[in-house]
């Protein structure tokens, strides 16, 4: 069992549409990054939470340390949304060790 | 813009060659983070490196090695390079510990 899930794997939505993306996690964490990574590789990170919820214009992220899990809404997605979501967790350790989720890809189709 | 450079963006090489891959960071950030991310999966954790000193390492052999110098650049060097290792090797750059990742663009490195 890997210790950070993501669901679902694979996503498609019509634009305007509503997106829910999943990440739930094993090991004990300190903080949990929602990635954005594009055809071609580059990531940017969307959001650094501990706790409770964060939003950025269209997107919001939400964490729940006790049941070890981490939503990503995408409201009204665009395709330009399309991309690789990916959740990663930053452990509890005295150094800043990732791991990172397989990733969530995302198509907006218009 | 994340303000974090990576050179070069491709790079092919033979196996058994060495490479140096090459990160700059954002002025003030003393956190480096190399992650190696192999087609189809999510990255992988190299080693991080903290006011120039390795404090932590992922499940990668020796011959992957780094350094961080004081001005905020740092290197990824892979000796021996094996079939395996091509991959898309990113670099993170953070102000301190526990701080956001900012990410560069990536070295996609190709071992024929």
């Amino acid at each position: 069992k890997n210790e950070v899930e993501q669901s679902p794997q694979n996503l498609t939505a019509q634009e305007g549409e509503f997106i829910t993306i999943n990440c739930s996690y094993s090991v004990g964490i300190s903080a949990l990054h929602w990635l954005q990574q594009h055809p071609g590789g580059g990531i940017v990170s969307l959001f650094m939470l501990s706790s409770g919820k964060k939003k950025h214009g269209r997107l919001i992220a939400t964490i729940n340390i006790q049941e070890k899990h981490s939503s990503l809404h995408i409201t009204a997605s665009h395709p330009r949304d399309s991309a690789v979501y990916i959740c990663a967790v930053i452990m509890s350790a005295s150094y800043d060790k990732v791991i990172f989720g397989p990733g969530t890809s995302l198509s907006v189709i218009p | 813009e994340t303000g974090v450079t990576q050179s070069p963006t491709h790079l092919i090489k033979t196996r058994g060659q060495q490479v140096t891959l090459r990160c700059s960071s954002q002025s003030g950030h003393n956190t480096v983070s190399w992650y190696q991310q192999a087609l189809g999966q999510g990255p992988q954790f190299i080693f991080q490196y903290y006011r120039e000193e390795e404090n932590g390492r992922g499940n990668f052999p020796p011959r992957f090695s780094g350094l961080q110098f004081p001005n905020y650049s740092s290197e990824l060097n892979v000796n021996a390079l094996e079939l395996d290792d091509s991959a898309l090797y990113l670099c993170a750059s953070s102000p301190g510990l526990r701080s956001p990742l900012h990410f560069g663009n990536g070295t996609r490195l190709t071992v024929t």
